[in-house]
């Protein structure tokens, strides 16, 4: 069965530090990953997305891909309160198919 | 862009009722659109696939008889809780995605969160 794998925190960084947000994919055939973020009561909002393998910038977001590992991660710089939420990390299987994870919870303390 | 609407955001009603929930594409045309419920700080749960002018495809332990969907334009998905129950009770989420690249992502709607007395 395909999974995306993610710790489902919660993970808590101090305002201005760097959050890491880390996720395995287990279908090796996964064409391009997506980052979500879901606050509270919620539906999830796109943040960025990545399909070759390295970094992707997005003003305070980085995302990395390393397909040999089969590992997206993402990382938030100068991390503030209101990035505190839930992060879904997502591959794209084909044939339609996007395979959530069940996020990871990010407080970032004030 | 890429803006999915869906309606109505709240609804209460009593049980026995059915509940039809809009799923709209605004500005690109939706050729895939699903349906997702999520439970109280649990995981996103897809509950079924569906392509303009065709059947949705349902997931495992999801009941088709349930829950309709109706995906009648590449703009219009609907999903239509029969005969609603308190178990029904949750946040329904509907997403739609353009085309058939693997760069499309997935847009979500801002979800309807469905409580039956």
């Amino acid at each position: 069965q395909k999974e995306v794998e993610q710790n489902s925190g919660p993970l808590s960084v101090p305002e201005g530090a760097i959050a890491s947000l880390n996720c395995t994919y287990s279908d090796r055939g996964s064409q391009s990953f997506f980052w979500y973020r879901q606050y509270s009561g919620k539906s999830p909002e796109l943040i960025m997305f990545i399909y070759s393998n390295g970094d992707k910038e997005d003003g305070r977001f980085t995302a990395q891909l390393n397909k040999a590992s089969q590992y997206v991660s993402l990382l938030i710089r100068d991390s503030q309160p209101s990035d505190s939420a839930t992060y879904l990390c997502a591959a794209y299987t084909g044939g339609f198919k996007t395979i959530f994870g069940a996020g990871t919870r990010l407080f970032v303390k004030a | 862009g890429a803006v999915v609407s869906q309606h109505p955001s709240w609804v209460i009603c009593k049980s026995g009722t059915s509940v039809k929930i809009e799923c709209r594409s605004l500005d690109f045309q939706a050729t895939t659109m699903f349906w997702y419920r999520q439970f109280p700080k649990q995981s996103l749960m897809l509950m079924a696939t569906s392509n303009e002018g065709s059947k949705a495809t349902y997931e495992q332990g999801v009941e088709k008889d349930k829950f309709l969907i109706n995906h009648a334009s590449l703009t219009l998905s609907t999903l239509t809780v029969t005969s609603a129950h308190p178990e029904d009770s949750s946040f329904y989420i509907c997403s739609a995605r353009e085309g058939e690249a693997f760069s499309q992502p997935q847009h979500f709607g801002d979800g309807t969160r469905l409580s039956i007395l």
